[in-house]
């Protein structure tokens, strides 16, 4: 299994631009989220789906929206991007409702926006 | 409102010694608490995961304490190691059929050999 997987790896914005971040998971997991992480920061979770058709928000949800049409992905979209969304955006997926054994995190998109 | 308490400062230790990193949290009630590892530039590893009533649980030379009374999990690493050196975050969840962890910021670990 490859896991969890996020392209690109680094991207730089301009201001007012729009793009996606693609998140896949070959582990059949029902559970995926995406997290961003700011320097010293913790991870903030941005949005998560609880299976194929169903999103919902999480704790920093505004300036993004996702979709979930598959099991296996979970883009991200950045609408008019802004310098405050300058971060580092993991995505995650779990297979287990009741968290016995933890999420599994992609490698991270590195994003800046100028 | 919810909160979880890490470290912000390094833990430096010297190799072959035990490290003990702490997570408090306030105004939460987990049902479970994972520590996770993290790299520089690396999405974070899950390594272990402890319910609400479990006291402590081991891995190899990893061991967790879960105290709900005092609201607070320590992570230990035994026999310490360079290479154990990460930042180390943990996870609250609050079960209920969901799992959507909240995530502290991290404790960094430096093993010195």
């Amino acid at each position: 299994n490859a896991g969890v997987t996020q392209t690109p790896k680094f991207r730089i914005l301009k201001i007012g631009q729009s793009m996606t971040l693609q998140c896949t998971q070959d582990m059949n997991h029902n559970y995926m989220y995406w997290y961003r992480q700011d320097p010293g920061m913790g991870l903030k979770l941005i949005y998560y789906s609880v299976g194929a058709g169903i999103t919902d928000k999480g704790e920093v949800p505004n300036g993004y929206n996702v979709s979930r049409s598959t099991t296996e992905d979970f883009p991200l979209r950045l609408e008019l991007a802004a310098p405050s969304q300058t971060s580092v955006y993991f995505c995650a997926s779990s297979y287990s409702i009741s968290g016995e054994t933890g999420g599994y995190f992609g490698p991270g998109t590195r994003l800046t926006v100028l | 409102s919810q909160k979880i308490e890490q470290n912000s400062e390094a833990l430096n230790i010297q190799e072959g010694k035990t490290a003990t990193l702490t997570c408090n949290y306030t105004n939460y009630s987990p049902a479970y608490l994972q520590w996770y590892r993290q790299d520089p530039g690396r999405g974070p590893v899950f390594l272990l995961l402890i319910r609400e009533n479990e006291k402590e649980k081991r891995k190899e030379r990893l061991k967790v304490t879960f105290d709900t009374t005092l609201k607070q999990s320590l992570f230990h690493i035994t026999a310490s190691q360079p290479a154990d050196s990460a930042t180390y975050l943990c996870a609250l969840d609050p079960g209920g059929g969901s799992y959507i962890p909240t995530f502290g910021r991290g404790t960094s670990l430096i093993v010195h050999p």
